[in-house]
């Protein structure tokens, strides 16, 4: 079946502007999350949705950094008044929320968003 | 906070040298503990898990994992490997006090270079 995916695979855009990108998790899968990762380090949580809510939004750098997921499937990560140091790969990964998060994550291919 | 060490940024060897890769996390407590690979151009994906039982967990392509409870460590072995495990590898934690119940914490990576 199709993986985790996402859109668009790479974001150029200038300082200060708004971004959106977006993750399609795996049919069927609850939960979802989102990571950062930038050049030479492990992957850093951003925020976790188990369904509709945000079950731990406690990565989210500051509040310029939003996440939705209305119904409960696709995810949209908005970034506002973009800055050159949000450069990195974004990463989304889902899991079937079975065991209430500890199940193994699958990863899209994530986001390189860069900030000129 | 939880927090996970992988000790060697770049590992180098030659076809059929075995291999160690070290990874400790900080915090006890019930720790679920993950290796996932990203071989190059390619999406992170699982390569074994230990989430309780056995402390010796194998997973794909041969590698294994020692979860050593009184040391915080969990790190990885192959006994040969091959020029295609060519790859960067991530260990990763959740739970344990001081941790989470859902997003994993990754360590910094190590880089594998097999020499044909």
């Amino acid at each position: 079946g199709a993986g985790v995916s996402q859109t668009p695979s790479n974001k150029v855009t200038e300082k200060g502007k708004y971004v959106e990108l977006r993750c399609d998790p795996i049919s069927g899968h609850t939960a979802l999350y989102w990571y950062r990762q930038s050049l030479g380090q492990g992957p850093e949580f951003l925020i976790y949705f188990q369904g509709t809510g945000a079950a731990d939004d406690s990565g989210l750098p500051n509040d310029r950094f939003f996440a939705v997921r209305p119904e409960g499937s696709v995810s949209t990560l908005k970034i506002q008044r973009t800055e050159r140091g949000d450069s990195a790969v974004y990463l989304c990964a889902s899991s079937s929320g079975r065991t209430g998060g500890l199940d193994e994550q699958y990863f899209g291919p994530g986001t390189r968003l860069t900030v000129t | 906070a939880q927090s996970v060490s992988q000790h060697n940024h770049h590992v180098i060897l030659s076809e059929a040298a075995s291999l160690e890769l070290g990874c400790n996390y900080s915090y006890g407590g019930t720790v679920n503990l993950f290796w996932y690979v990203q071989y190059p151009g390619q999406h992170l994906q699982l390569l074994l898990k230990y989430f309780s039982g056995d402390p010796l967990v194998k997973g794909i392509k041969g590698f294994e994992a020692e979860f050593i409870k009184s040391k915080f460590s969990f790190n990885l072995r192959k006994p040969s490997v091959q020029w295609s495990d060519t790859a960067e590898y991530f260990c990763a934690v959740n739970g344990g006090y001081g941790g989470s119940q859902g997003n994993l914490i990754f360590g910094k990576g190590t880089k594998l270079s097999v020499k044909p």
